[in-house]
């Protein structure tokens, strides 16, 4: 049962452009959502987070926007470059519990 | 560095063997995640530290594996008798609390590959 859900599993965007990475859950108790970011041979990092109780956060060239009705929540990355080339993991939690539950990822590649 | 440490970085061990991964969370971190992940998907939780309390152990997919911070710091995976399914990337995260909007911090991984 894949409660967090990432359809695309790749992404190709142009050097400017903007970068939209979609992810969406099936638990309506998840209550804090985050996304990472992950290149080759190293840990996740930390990229953005957003509590349920917002429908947007931004972060620099990072937005991420939360439809709760729809249980989807997206990534912008504006204007993207090349060095954002990597897979993005979303991930959510339900309260207290702590753990995370990820998605299967989607590769971003930024092209010049 | 400031950051998660595990090692050893890479594994190799015969299906059989009994393995042990370690992990240094970030110093004043109270919370501390294990998560495996297998190519191609994401991480997926195995087990859950609040100092030296184990608090959730529910993603330990066998009694094969136990995990330990007996002193509320470093923590160590042990992997018994050990099965080919068990190769995979395992990640350790730390975090100053466990709740509100304190995120999971990762460090590189151990990849364990078993022969």
């Amino acid at each position: 049962d894949q409660q967090v859900k990432q359809n695309s599993p790749s992404l190709s965007v142009q050097e400017g452009r903007i970068s939209i990475l979609n992810c969406d859950y099936t638990n309506s108790m998840f209550d804090y959502f985050l996304w990472y970011k992950k290149y080759p041979a190293e840990g996740p990092t930390f990229l953005i987070s957003i509590s349920s109780i917002k429908d947007k956060n931004e972060d620099g060239r990072f937005t991420v926007f939360l439809n709760k009705s729809a249980k989807h929540l997206s990534l912008h990355i504006v204007p993207s470059q090349p060095g954002d080339s990597a897979v993005y993991f979303c991930a959510a939690r339900v309260g207290t519990a702590s753990k995370l539950t990820f998605g299967t990822g989607t590769r971003l590649q930024v092209t010049l | 560095g400031a950051g998660v440490s595990q090692s050893p970085r890479y594994k190799v061990a015969k299906r059989g063997q009994d393995v042990a991964l370690r992990c240094d969370p970030i110093s004043g971190h109270v919370s501390l995640f294990w998560y495996q992940q297998a190519l191609g998907q994401g991480p997926e939780f195995l087990t859950y530290f609040q100092n030296e309390a184990q608090l959730d152990k529910s993603g330990l997919p066998s009694d094969r594996f136990f995990a330990e911070r007996p002193e509320g710091s470093v923590s160590t995976l042990k992997i018994q008798r050990t099965q080919q399914e068990d190769s995979a990337v395992y990640l350790c995260a730390s975090s100053f609390t466990g709740e509100g909007s304190q995120p999971q911090h990762f460090g590189d991984g151990t990849r364990l590959s078993i022969l």
